[in-house]
């Protein structure tokens, strides 16, 4: 059974920067494109960066609010997804979760089939 | 990228009725793919179909979805007292804004 655990949330003032974590168990986390998606108090879901598997290159993809600022990597070795989060506003207050994200027909049509619980990240002064 | 436009926000219903939940997109992007979640309050979300009609495992066969283009439907045919929740469709990096289910 998959298992992911987000870390590293927690109260950060505007201007700095917060590394979270995401480790996963129960599969071969190498094989797998992650991603990590965030929900303001109260608000929806809103998509944040995914990065492939090194068989579909490694890609990287950031949505627009946070392209230029925020940072997603892996570690193969240790089966641990990381979001860097520099520059943080006080908008970036949020649950981000980590999840496991699978393709349809192709690498392009993505959805998101095991998610963790999420860790807060609260940016305020 | 495409906006994703879920309708209605809030469906009251009673246990043992059937929630029709929309889901419209801004531009038809791929005709054979959308997801939908389900959110409980305090949980993460569960995916619940994906490939707009195939049912994630564990999910009972009282949610069917369907829709093609820019028009998709999650349905529930009999709201059982644990379907009470916000449901999310999602194509790409895009979410919809949510539908929540209420008990009447």
């Amino acid at each position: 059974e998959v298992q992911l655990v987000e870390s590293g949330g927690g109260l950060i003032q505007p201007g700095r920067s917060l590394r979270l974590s995401c480790t996963v168990s129960g599969i071969t986390f190498g094989d797998y494109a992650m991603t990590w998606v965030r929900q303001a108090p109260g608000k929806g879901l809103e998509w944040v960066s995914f990065i492939r598997s090194e068989a579909y290159g490694g890609t990287k993809e950031y949505a627009a609010s946070v392209r230029g600022r925020f940072t997603i990597s892996r570690d193969d070795s240790k089966s641990i997804a990381y979001l860097q989060m520099n520059s943080l506003r006080t908008e970036d207050t949020a649950m981000y979760y980590c999840a496991r994200m699978r393709y349809f027909w192709g690498p392009s049509q993505y959805y998101f089939d095991s998610w963790g619980q999420g860790t807060l990240v609260t940016v305020s002064s | 990228e495409v906006v994703l436009t879920q309708s209605p926000g809030t469906l009251s219903l009673s246990p043992g009725e059937r929630a029709t939940l929309s889901c419209k997109a801004s531009h038809s992007v791929s005709s054979s793919y959308l997801a939908w979640y389900q959110q409980k309050p305090g949980q993460a979300p569960r995916l619940l179909i994906y490939g707009i009609s195939s049912r994630a495992t564990g999910i009972p066969d009282r949610f069917s979805a369907s829709g093609s283009g820019t028009d998709f439907t999650l349905t529930i045919s009999r709201l059982e007292p644990e379907d009470f929740a916000v449901y999310y469709c999602q194509q790409y990096g895009s979410f919809g804004g949510g539908t929540k289910v209420e008990i009447k």
